[in-house]
């Protein structure tokens, strides 16, 4: 079974803290995905790695940064939490192959409040 | 236009009922198509992937239709654990970055 896990299932942080999320898979996947869901606005993509090091931005990547140091580990850093970033955040692998996308696995999430 | 279009719903159906859900894309350059289950406060799961043969897992089935660039998904006998919010998902051109849709919540009634 694949396994995705986050560092937090509920996070409350104040406007202007440095946050980090943290997300681990098991799979050995070489995709790895950021999301945020909104009531009403769906999934969003924050930013997304093929590869250890590699990133790309995704639909909504300002107020966000990511790192990839290890292939099974990816972080979210809101550099400057503001009361907009509160929100349901969703950490997703997969597998990769130029053209063809495989389903994705999701973790459990992390509901961050920021006040 | 929205990339994924579906029917907010909700369906409100009866324990036993036949409920179909339909979902359209804008990119016929899309070659990969799922659909998940979101539960109240959970994270989305995959229930099963679409091919264009369509394909079927038990009472549930689901269909493609790329000339029209149109998904299905029909669940046959519904229970009550059915209820949930179905989400459509198809890749981004031809692309791993998958576009989810916005979903279709499904309550299921005694």
């Amino acid at each position: 079974d694949v396994k995705v896990t986050q560092s937090s299932r509920y996070l409350v942080k104040r406007t202007g803290e440095k946050v980090f999320l943290e997300c681990v898979q098991d799979m050995d996947h070489e995709n790895m995905f950021w999301y945020r869901q909104d009531p009403g606005l769906g999934l969003r993509l924050i930013y997304f790695s093929y590869d250890v090091k590699m990133k790309e931005k995704g639909d909504i990547p300002e107020g966000y940064s990511v790192s990839r140091e290890k292939k099974e580990r990816f972080s979210l850093i809101l550099e400057s939490a503001s009361t907009n970033q509160t929100s349901m955040y969703l950490c997703a692998s997969s597998f990769h192959n130029t053209g063809l996308a495989y389903e994705q696995y999701f973790g459990p999430g992390t509901r961050l409040t920021v006040t | 236009r929205k990339e994924v279009e579906q029917d907010p719903g909700p369906f409100n159906v009866p324990e036993g009922a036949t409920v179909a859900f339909n979902c359209t894309y804008s990119n016929s350059a899309s070659q990969s198509f799922f659909w998940y289950r979101q539960d109240c406060r959970k994270e989305p799961k995959l229930l099963m992937s679409v091919y264009s043969s369509g394909n079927e897992d038990g009472r549930f089935t689901a269909q493609l239709n790329r000339a029209s660039q149109y998904i299905s998904l029909l669940i046959r006998d519904s229970k009550l654990s059915d209820s949930a919010t179905y989400l459509c998902v198809v890749n981004l051109d031809s692309s791993y970055k998958l576009i989810f849709g916005s979903g279709t919540r499904l309550l299921v009634r005694p």
